[in-house]
């Protein structure tokens, strides 16, 4: 079975510095790859998406990723965290012949030290 | 505003009780889908929907019913429910593969 693998459940850095959560997904075809946010007692909000365009990919609130192909990863980074950054991060994959399903990482709950 | 509108926001319900999650969506769109989010398991497709008419199970349907008879609406019908029924449910919508999905709200679900 397809699958995804967030490689911290929890992240913690001080505000200024910078943010780097950890995605790898199993070898498929067509994927297509999101990172979601999801604040306390919050939806989720769209973060980014990689769909077989450019590799690197800019997301709101400064945040990119990066799709490597050989390494079945796509890591989340931000230059410097800020304290509003301090959410639940889900890295979510799409295969090509899913018709749209996504599967979920277990998510990374990232803390911002001031 | 535009979006996906998941009723209610809480609900605490009796093993046994039977009840419906609502979900609209005003985007015109033709995928639509169920999860359910669990403490350190993120989040699990229950059914999901690529159009009027159509439905198929994700992961984990057991205990759960769905129709689609409009774009718009896809609710979520628990049968009879149990206390593993307690957790958090989102519905999504999107415009098709790869494009990313909008989410509800969410809907919170306590079985006692």
């Amino acid at each position: 079975a397809q699958s995804v693998t967030q490689l911290d459940s929890h992240v913690s850095v001080s505000e200024g510095t910078p943010v780097l959560l950890r995605c790898n997904y199993s070898s498929s075809y067509s994927p297509s790859l999101f990172w979601y946010v999801q604040h306390p007692n919050k939806g989720l909000q769209l973060l980014l998406k990689y769909t077989s365009a450019a590799t690197l990919v800019k997301g709101i609130n400064g945040f990119e990723a990066e799709f490597k192909k050989s390494e079945t990863s796509f890591h989340l980074t931000k230059p410097s965290a800020h304290m509003s950054d301090a959410a639940e991060y889900f890295c979510v994959v799409s295969w090509g012949t899913s018709y749209g399903k996504l599967t979920f990482g277990q998510g990374t709950i990232l803390t911002v030290h001031p | 505003n535009a979006g996906v509108t998941q009723t209610p926001k809480f609900q605490v319900l009796k093993t046994g009780q039977s009840m419906t999650l609502q979900c609209a969506q005003d985007m015109n769109h033709e995928y639509m889908s169920w999860y359910r989010q669990d403490p350190g398991m993120g989040l699990r497709l229950i059914h999901y929907s690529v159009g009027a008419g159509i439905t198929d199970q994700g992961e984990v349907p057991n205990g759960y019913n769905v129709s689609r008879s409009t774009t718009e609406d896809f609710p979520l019908r628990l049968l009879s429910a149990a206390p593993s029924q307690t957790s958090v449910y989102f519905c999504a919508s999107s415009t098709g593969t790869g494009r990313g999905y909008t989410f509800g709200s969410g809907t919170r679900l306590t079985v006692v």
